[in-house]
């Protein structure tokens, strides 16, 4: 098991709906984030939550709203997207402190389909 | 402009041998430096870093070689095996906090049988 947990593995949607990708981490780590990898792109950050308080968007378009209602769960909701959206979805958590960086582990990925 | 590049989209390497895997950053700053494999359908897998204090970091079969001055580091799999064929990321940091790291475009290693 990973460790880190992302529903739903695929998603297609309207660009008219209202969804949501969902992370769960089982690893006590104290920092999220929601990665975009689009085709022949290097991954790209969107958000990151840093003891549950968003510290970097990225200037990630407004359809694009991350929540994070406590430190094991981060959730980003998906309205009137664009097909251009249409990419591979990352959530990765870490432990952050002083003395050093455990490194990220990622979720398996939401592959998102806008049409 | 990339901050962190993978100039080998793909390399092809036969079982046995060395694979070599080549990264190049821009910004004087990064000081901490991870590889990520990627097998289809799942996320990246932590797989081996190094800090600028070091200039080489080895685990096993895998080994991180960097050159500050060259702004280079590479990835040697020695003996490179089919289960390691994967799409490889190269990653940096201003800090070593796990926050803002740059990724490279990924490089696909082939070993072949």
């Amino acid at each position: 098991e990973t460790g880190v947990t992302q529903t739903p593995r695929h998603l297609v949607m309207g660009m008219t709906n209202k969804k949501s990708l969902k992370c769960e981490q089982h690893l006590g780590h104290n920092a999220m984030y929601w990665y975009k990898q689009s085709a022949k792109k290097p991954l790209e950050l969107m958000f990151v939550y840093n003891f549950k308080e968003q510290t970097e968007n990225n200037s990630v378009p407004s359809r694009f709203s991350p929540e994070c209602p406590n430190s094991s769960h981060l959730f980003l909701h998906l309205h009137t997207l664009q097909p251009e959206d249409s990419a591979l979805y990352l959530c990765a958590s870490s432990q952050i402190n002083r003395d050093r960086d455990y490194g990220y582990t990622f979720g398996s990925g939401t592959r998102l389909t806008v049409v | 402009d990339q901050q962190v590049k993978q100039n080998s989209p793909s390399l092809s390497v036969q079982e046995g041998r060395i694979s070599i895997l080549n990264c190049d950053y821009t910004n004087s700053m990064f000081d901490y430096f991870l590889w990520y494999k990627k097998y289809p359908a799942e996320g990246p897998t932590f797989l081996i870093s190094i800090s600028s204090i070091k200039d080489k970091n080895e685990d096993g079969r895998f080994t991180v070689f960097l050159n500050k001055s060259a702004k280079h580091l590479s990835l040697h799999i020695v003996p490179s095996q089919p289960g390691d064929s994967a799409v490889y990321f190269c990653a940096a940091s201003a800090t070593n906090y796990g926050q803002n790291f740059v990724f490279g475009p990924g490089t696909r290693l082939s070993v072949l049988p």
